[in-house]
């Protein structure tokens, strides 16, 4: 099946500092790609829908300017966690739909602030 | 909105025991169905899949029934092996354009096989 990756797979950070998470397709281009967010023993949250060319979508309760996508292209994704802090601690992952619409997820990204 | 209500867990279980998980939804529609399984430190995979009533996913051993009477997608295992602990997720996508891509998630079951 098609291919989902991220980079890094895990980071450390600083409180206060920026961290972008890469999502690339490498096998298939996706106009759309997801980022979901994951806590501990906890289901996948929805973040924000990343469109290519266009802004990306987020959800209630998400913080867009903290939480900076940007779709350079049709296989690229990437989420930058602005002035993170503790709190944003968690797994991120990212997934991208087929042309059949099935998704195909990266392998997470997990993400400490200290 | 759409919404997924899945068995809590954690759920333990000897090697070679019957598994059920089971998950029910809400969704307008006819929407698509899915059992998603993620290993620790890894990402989601999917596991089976469903995208009518009465349509049957199935994939090593696993299975789940789509049935529209009882909103239900139960993921069943005959014999469970210790390479089967994992957490497993039901999931759903609407049938609506709006939401033709996003995917609703369950909580999430923990298994455990014992050898």
């Amino acid at each position: 099946g098609a291919v989902v990756s991220q980079h890094p797979s895990w980071v450390i950070c600083k409180s206060g500092t920026s961290v972008k998470i890469e999502c690339r397709s490498l096998d298939f281009q996706a106009t759309t790609m997801f980022w979901y967010r994951q806590f501990p023993k906890q289901s996948l949250m929805l973040m924000a829908t990343s469109n290519e060319g266009s802004k990306a979508t987020y959800e209630q309760g998400v913080e867009k300017d903290k939480f900076l996508i940007n779709h350079a292209s049709l296989t690229l994704s990437t989420l930058t966690v602005t002035s993170a802090h503790p709190e944003d601690s968690s797994f991120y992952i990212c997934s991208a739909p087929s042309v059949y619409n099935e998704q195909f997820f990266g392998p997470g990204t997990r993400l400490t602030v200290l | 909105g759409n919404s997924v209500t899945q068995m809590e867990g954690p759920v333990t279980l000897s090697e070679e025991a019957f598994l059920t998980i089971n998950c029910t939804y809400t969704a307008t529609g006819y929407p698509s169905l899915f059992w998603y399984v993620q290993y620790p430190g890894e990402g989601l995979q999917l596991l089976l899949k469903a995208t009518k009533a009465d349509d049957k996913g199935s994939n090593k051993g696993f299975e789940a029934t789509y049935r529209k009477e009882t909103t239900s997608f139960h993921l069943e295992k005959g014999s469970v092996q210790v390479s089967d602990s994992a957490v497993y997720f039901c999931a759903l996508r609407g049938s609506s354009s709006g939401s033709a891509r996003q995917l609703t998630f369950g909580s999430g079951t923990q298994l455990t096989v014992l050898p």
